[in-house]
């Protein structure tokens, strides 16, 4: 069953670095979306992506988060210079149709020290 | 803004028993997803109501979609171990359907 995937699973990095977290999303799917879960708190909404470009962004969304596809199956998110509160899981999620019926990928939890 | 409560929020049961979870709102939705999520593991659609008053099952899970598209509810039949896991809801934000609106789940436990 295609699924869609995430690396990496943990990554742990210093407050100020930059990270990159990477998804394949599912191959026919042309709907995609960056989510995070801070421990014990709601799944929030960060970005989604269709035909190349943002679609939609919360407020979270700042200046220092950027997301990419560099090619046809790589979709990545960037956090520039990681904060503390930036530890989360994240989520990565995809659609074939319109913007419901998401598939999520099993997430990076993401550690910053 | 729009929220979504799921109640209760933990759930300890015997297996066997029955169950339900709710999901309630004062905000109208389009559509209304359940999903199902392990710990540090990504949450995995189980099922999506679209139409007020819809019934869907899913094997022993019985969802259903409120009338008025406020609310919904997730009954589970004679519940087993492998049914523990945290359960949320989630619903595209009305006027603007680009992104998720979640609650903040249930979490349920089956004891052997």
């Amino acid at each position: 069953e295609p699924e869609v995937t995430q690396t990496p699973s943990h990554q742990v990095t210093q407050m100020g670095q930059e990270v990159i977290l990477r998804c394949v999303p599912i191959s026919n799917h042309l709907y995609f979306y960056w989510y995070r879960q801070i421990l014990g708190q709601k799944v929030e909404f960060l970005v989604s992506f269709y035909n190349n470009e943002i679609s939609e962004k919360s407020e979270i969304f700042d200046d220092q988060f950027s997301v990419e596809r560099p090619d046809g199956s790589n979709f990545t998110l960037k956090i520039r210079s990681t904060k503390l509160e930036d530890s989360a899981m994240y989520f990565c999620a995809s659609s074939e149709r319109g913007w419901t019926e998401a598939f999520f990928g099993q997430g990076t939890r993401l550690t910053v020290v | 803004t729009q929220l979504l409560e799921q109640s209760p929020q933990f759930l300890s049961i015997q297996e066997g028993e029955n169950l339900t979870v709710y999901c309630n709102s004062s905000s109208v939705f389009s559509s209304l997803q359940w999903y199902r999520q392990e710990p540090g593991e990504g949450p995995v659609l189980l099922v999506t109501v679209v139409t007020g008053g819809e019934v869907k099952k899913l094997k022993r899970l019985t969802f259903q979609f409120g009338d008025a598209r406020k609310d919904s509810s997730l009954h589970i039949t004679a519940a087993q171990p492998g049914d523990t896991g945290l359960y949320l809801c989630a619903a595209p934000n009305a006027g603007n359907n680009r992104k998720l609106i979640w609650g903040l789940g249930t979490s349920l436990a089956v004891n052997p």
